[in-house]
């Protein structure tokens, strides 16, 4: 099966910051990447796919990028909305993979 | 407007079987893979798997494999989770979503106890 390794696992962060978590791919996964926000007490909602791609919806201030076998979803400049957990999740091959997730909340 | 709603949760005994629905709406039922994800109580989300168009290709995470069913009715627009030999691990929110991950379900609540 595919690992993929999520840090941090946690992240305090102030409003306004830039914050990036990041996603590390046991194996190639091309750019079958997505990463989901998850509010307490709701559903995973998709932000980004393909790696890159912001879902429908989505603020401008998220975005996704790659490097070799590393995958990241930055947000450049912190909302309150924003806190959340995060988590990766590779759709290369089944069986799909999420990271371990990420808190992200106000310092 | 794309609508799933999950039933079927509550409370069984450990040992016991249950089935769980996904009642899918808004959007061609038909044209997508399905898949179930769940997440135990304080923890990350864990994939269970998911079914094509035509249920012709089931894919499961290979833990699960022998314990649950994934199974689709195109004709009522449901999917199915079938889970027999529960265990307390299998407590947990269970997660139906459009193509495998897409869009979700709002859950529903699984908690095997005596």
């Amino acid at each position: 099966d595919i690992q993929m390794t999520q840090s941090p696992s946690s992240l305090p962060a102030s409003l306004g910051d830039r914050v990036t978590i990041t996603c590390r791919a046991s194996q190639d996964i091309g750019n079958y990447l997505r990463w989901f926000q998850q509010k307490p007490g709701k559903s995973p909602r998709l932000m980004i796919y393909g790696a890159t791609n912001l879902a429908a919806g989505v603020p401008s201030r998220f975005s996704g990028s790659r490097s070799g076998s590393d995958y990241s979803l930055t947000i450049s400049s912190l909302e309150s909305e924003d806190m959340a957990d995060y988590y990766c999740l590779q759709s290369k091959e089944s069986p799909f993979t999420f990271g371990s997730g990420t808190k992200l909340e106000i310092k | 407007e794309v609508k799933l709603v999950e039933s079927g949760g509550g409370l069984v005994q450990p040992g016991r079987s249950l089935k769980l629905s996904c009642a899918a709406s808004g959007f061609n039922f038909n044209d997508y893979w399905m898949g179930w994800v769940r997440q135990a109580p304080g923890k990350g989300l864990e994939w269970i798997g998911e079914i094509n168009k035509d249920s012709s290709t089931i894919n499961y995470t290979p833990s699960l494999k022998d314990k649950f069913t994934i199974s689709r009715d195109n004709a009522q627009n449901t999917l199915y989770l079938q889970m027999s030999k529960l265990g307390s691990e299998d407590t947990a929110i269970y997660y139906c979503a459009k193509g495998g991950t897409t869009i979700w379900g709002q859950g529903v609540m699984v908690t095997v106890s005596s």
